[in-house]
């Protein structure tokens, strides 16, 4: 069985970093790129950032460009993003989602279960 | 970057009733659309790839059909496990959207 388990959220001031992981299970995590994608409270779905399954391909979306890194260590089954100088409105539901495809190319056929981002002073 | 804008925002209707959802590209994005449910609290949920390819597991009461610009979901008999919020995705380019969703509601 597919899993995905988000952590590493939490409470930060504006300026401030976190560091988000996604674990994976129940499939062979290198041959899968892999999504970042973000939810602020109330709204919809909007897409981070993706990286291949070699991790030698990296997208990031325009406005966390510069201040987010996406990364995985497949020895680890574990896909990071690495969030720098965060900003209120970067407060979101974090997702991890598996690509269908091994490059950052498909739909997502497998979600995690989020995990909260609240940046405030 | 490619818009993505879904038509209704909200969408009442009662059980048994057939529902379809629109979704507009701002430019083409060939067949490369994908649609998911998301219920309160929940991560979404795959239930149509290739704008009209059916996820394995997904009742035979969702369809999806289009191409370029402009796709449909229907589901053809609402149940009342289907009142949730739907958002299309294109992923024609390395910078996938959504559309804004659309919530499914009783009626």
């Amino acid at each position: 069985e597919v899993q995905l388990l988000e952590s590493g959220g939490g409470l930060v001031q504006p300026g401030g970093s976190l560091r988000l992981s996604c674990a994976a299970s129940g499939f062979t995590f290198s041959t899968h790129a892999m999504s970042w994608v973000r939810q602020a409270p109330g709204k919809g779905l909007e897409w981070v950032s993706a990286i291949s399954g070699s991790g030698d391909i990296t997208y990031y979306t325009d406005s966390v460009k510069g201040r987010f890194t996406i990364s995985r260590d497949n020895s680890k089954n574990t896909l990071f993003l690495q969030m720098n100088s965060l900003r209120a409105e970067d407060t979101a539901v974090y997702y991890c989602a598996r690509d269908t495809m091994i490059a950052p190319r498909g739909h997502f056929d497998y979600w995690g279960q989020g995990t909260l981002v609240t940046v405030s002073s | 970057d490619i818009q993505m804008t879904q038509s209704p925002s909200t969408l009442s209707a009662s059980v048994g009733d057939r529902a379809t959802i629109t979704c507009r590209a701002s430019q083409s994005v060939s067949s490369w659309l994908a649609w998911y449910q998301q219920k309160p609290g929940k991560a979404p949920k795959l239930l149509i790839y290739k704008a009209s390819s059916l996820e394995s597991g997904v009742p035979s009461r969702f369809s999806g059909s289009g191409s370029g610009t402009e796709f449909t979901l229907t589901i053809s008999s609402l149940q009342p496990d289907d009142f949730a919020t739907y958002y299309c995705q294109q992923y024609n380019t390395y910078s996938w959207t959504f559309g804004q969703g659309t919530k499914v509601e009783i009626k």
